[in-house]
């Protein structure tokens, strides 16, 4: 089974300043994708990035970059001059061939003025 | 595009009750819709799959008589509780996927209350 790890329960950044997330996976699957979610206080899951594992180009949104290392199963996930609006969880997740998404634990990230 | 909603957005029900979630694609046909509860403070677990037609596959672990789920067409799936006890108070939400391997869009939430 495919297993998604966030192993920083808590991030915090400077606004303005630059913060990276982190994430690991293990599969076997040679063809998935892997996303990064953003739940603020309101609840509503926001879709940040989504990267295809076929592509070796890392997928870029304005001030939102993924680092994908498909070899190493990493897929971190890195804010550019952070905002307070930035402030939420992030979620982490892979979906493979069942088309059934796995999250991680999540990591709450904290922007201080 | 590709906006999910979900109704009621927070529910307050009698042990003992049913309780039915609806999650509508509004502007997409979902050939397949997910449901997915959170705990506070933690991630989302996938309870069931369905597929429009089909029998929904649920997760292990996950009753499926106590969460009945029907997806009718391809724009709306409904999650029942049926005799809602305290421990189902959660957090409940919908995704929905046009089809192939591509993004799951996800409703709002309904917040849950059995007392």
């Amino acid at each position: 089974a495919q297993t998604v790890t966030q192993s920083q329960p808590e991030m915090s950044v400077q606004e303005a300043e630059t913060v990276t997330l982190s994430c690991t996976y293990d599969t076997s699957e040679s063809d998935y994708y892997l996303f990064w979610y953003k739940q603020p206080p309101s609840r509503q899951m926001i879709l940040v990035i989504r990267q295809e594992a076929y592509k070796q180009q890392n997928a870029t949104e304005n001030r939102f970059s993924v680092n994908f290392q498909k070899a190493a199963k990493s897929f971190s996930l890195k804010i550019s001059d952070s905002q307070l609006g930035d402030a939420a969880m992030y979620f982490c997740a892979y979906n493979g061939v069942t088309k059934d998404m796995r999250f991680g634990a999540g990591t709450r990230l904290t922007v201080k003025p | 595009g590709a906006v999910v909603s979900q109704h009621p957005s927070r529910v307050i029900c009698k042990s003992g009750t049913s309780v039915k979630i609806e999650c509508r694609s509004l502007d997409f046909q979902a050939t397949t819709m997910f449901w997915y509860r959170q705990f506070p403070k933690k991630s989302l677990m996938l309870m069931a799959t369905s597929n429009e037609g089909s029998k929904a596959t649920y997760e292990q672990g996950v009753e499926k008589d106590k969460f009945l789920i029907n997806h009718a067409s391809l724009t709306l799936s409904t999650l029942t509780v049926t005799s809602a006890h305290p421990e189902d108070s959660s957090f409940y939400i919908c995704s929905a996927t046009p089809g192939l391997i591509t993004s799951q869009y996800f409703g709002p939430g309904t917040r849950l209350l059995v007392l």
